[in-house]
């Protein structure tokens, strides 16, 4: 079974540009999470989707977006790209929402702002 | 207010000694879970384990094994004759009734041959 993947990889910006980032879940996964990890960091919630709906928002700006497709996959967006931006994004994907629910991660994109 | 601590932020050892990495949480729910994730250099985090707040049995797998206890708040995870495919940095979550996971810091645990 495929696990959670992401896209791209690698992306290398300029500051003020908007960055997509994609998800893929696991097969029958209708979660989809978001983090940013900046370097020598912890994990930062930025965004949690269940079927299709933003259920929860972590404490970043409005620039920082993102939508769930019908199947299940995700989309993260960040406009006017900062400096600061530069990070690794991990997604995470669980099949459900209860409180056992165990999230699972992709490989993460590692982005770049120059 | 929840929160999840590691207080190593880093620990090295020689291979094949025994390493525990500390975890202390705070959370005023009496049902809630707890999760140990691993993050190789590659930067992918790998689910380790998940452990609810009523099942307060150790836990073995392999070389590693996982004891919580409730009265002092603590899901610690020891390695047993760590082996340099186990550095890696390390973190323990919580997820109470606010269904979000709270994250510790993380130990960057270093491994020499």
């Amino acid at each position: 079974e495929a696990g959670v993947t992401q896209s791209p990889t690698h992306l290398i910006k300029t500051r003020g540009q908007q960055a997509t980032l994609r998800c893929s879940p696991i097969s029958g996964h209708t979660s989809v999470y978001w983090y940013q990890q900046a370097l020598g960091l912890g994990l930062q919630f930025l965004l949690w989707y269940d079927e299709g709906e933003e259920r929860n928002r972590g404490n970043f700006p409005p620039r920082f977006s993102g939508r769930q497709f019908p199947n299940y996959s995700s989309e993260l967006n960040v406009n006017a790209l900062e400096l600061e931006d530069s990070a690794l994004y991990l997604c995470a994907s669980s099949s459900g929402t209860g409180l056992s629910e165990t999230q699972y991660f992709g490989p993460g994109t590692r982005l770049l702002v120059l | 207010a929840q929160k999840v601590t590691q207080a190593q932020t880093e620990i090295s050892v020689v291979e094949k000694e025994d390493v525990t990495l500390d975890c202390v949480y705070e959370t005023r729910d009496t049902t809630y879970y707890l999760f140990w994730y691993k993050q190789p250099p590659s930067g992918e985090l790998v689910f380790l384990i998940r452990r609810n707040s009523f099942d307060e049995q150790n836990e073995i797998s392999g070389r590693y094994s996982w004891n919580f206890q409730k009265s002092t708040s603590s899901f610690n995870f020891t390695i047993t004759a760590s082996q340099v495919v186990d550095s890696a940095v390390y973190f323990c979550a919580l997820k109470d009734s606010n269904y979000q996971l709270i994250w510790g810091a993380g130990t960057k645990l270093i491994i020499k041959p």
